[in-house]
């Protein structure tokens, strides 16, 4: 079946590294993304894995990817408040892509 | 390149009422798709167009139909509109060069129904 799952709040204070956890159930996905939303707009693409690999960095954001527990993370160091949003983990299959319920951020002064 | 672009931006109807709302994207784009976003439940797809002339249904299609009238346009339908249907809209499409297949969203579309 397809489900994705994630935790629906999270608070960190800024500065501090922030880690948002995701699980998925479909092993064909061939790609997870996350995706981010500010309020009041829609989504948009923050990164992605192809789902051979098990690691990827881009500046502050590092996207781990363990595909035998099906488990995927988004760790956004030195925490902003321009960060204060939804992130949205999201697994591709065929030409569908199954989103998670989203994961509000807020950070704390 | 105006993207993805949806109108209209806000909408209050009655029960029973009937609306479309528009879409269309100019990124020459194979697929579309219709999502609902409601408080906790995230988003769920409610129609998809994997080309131009076809349609397929998604996770919540009832109340809904689409047409996807040309390959820049994909609407959504509401023929007799309920109060569960009061959601935020979003549009998307996908299929350009490359190769993950990002999907690029509208502003959305929020829908009110009394």
């Amino acid at each position: 079946g397809e489900d994705v799952e994630q935790s629906l709040f999270l608070s960190v204070r800024e500065g501090d590294s922030s880690v948002i956890n995701c699980t998925y159930t479909d092993s064909s996905s061939t790609y997870l993304y996350w995706y981010k939303q500010e309020p009041g707009a829609g989504l948009q693409l923050l990164t992605y894995i192809f789902s051979n690999m098990d690691m990827k960095q881009d500046q502050r954001l590092t996207v781990l990817l363990n595909k035998k527990d099906k488990h995927l993370s988004l760790r956004i160091a030195d925490t902003q408040t321009g960060d204060s949003a939804i992130y949205f983990c999201a697994e591709r299959i065929d030409d569908k892509i199954i989103f998670g319920k989203g994961t509000r951020l807020h950070i704390l002064p | 390149n105006a993207g993805v672009t949806q109108t209209p931006k806000f909408q209050v109807l009655k029960t029973g009422q009937s609306m479309t709302l528009q879409c269309a994207q100019d990124m020459n784009h194979n697929s579309m798709y219709w999502y609902r976003q409601d408080p906790g439940m995230g988003l769920r797809l409610i129609y998809y167009s994997a080309s131009e002339g076809t349609t397929d249904k998604g996770e919540v299609p009832n109340g809904y139909n689409v047409s996807r009238l040309n390959k820049r346009e994909f609407s959504l339908r509401l023929e007799s509109a309920a109060p569960s249907q009061t959601s935020v809209y979003f549009c998307a499409s996908s299929g350009g060069r490359s190769s993950y297949n990002e999907q690029f969203f509208g502003p959305g579309t929020r829908l009110t129904v009394l």
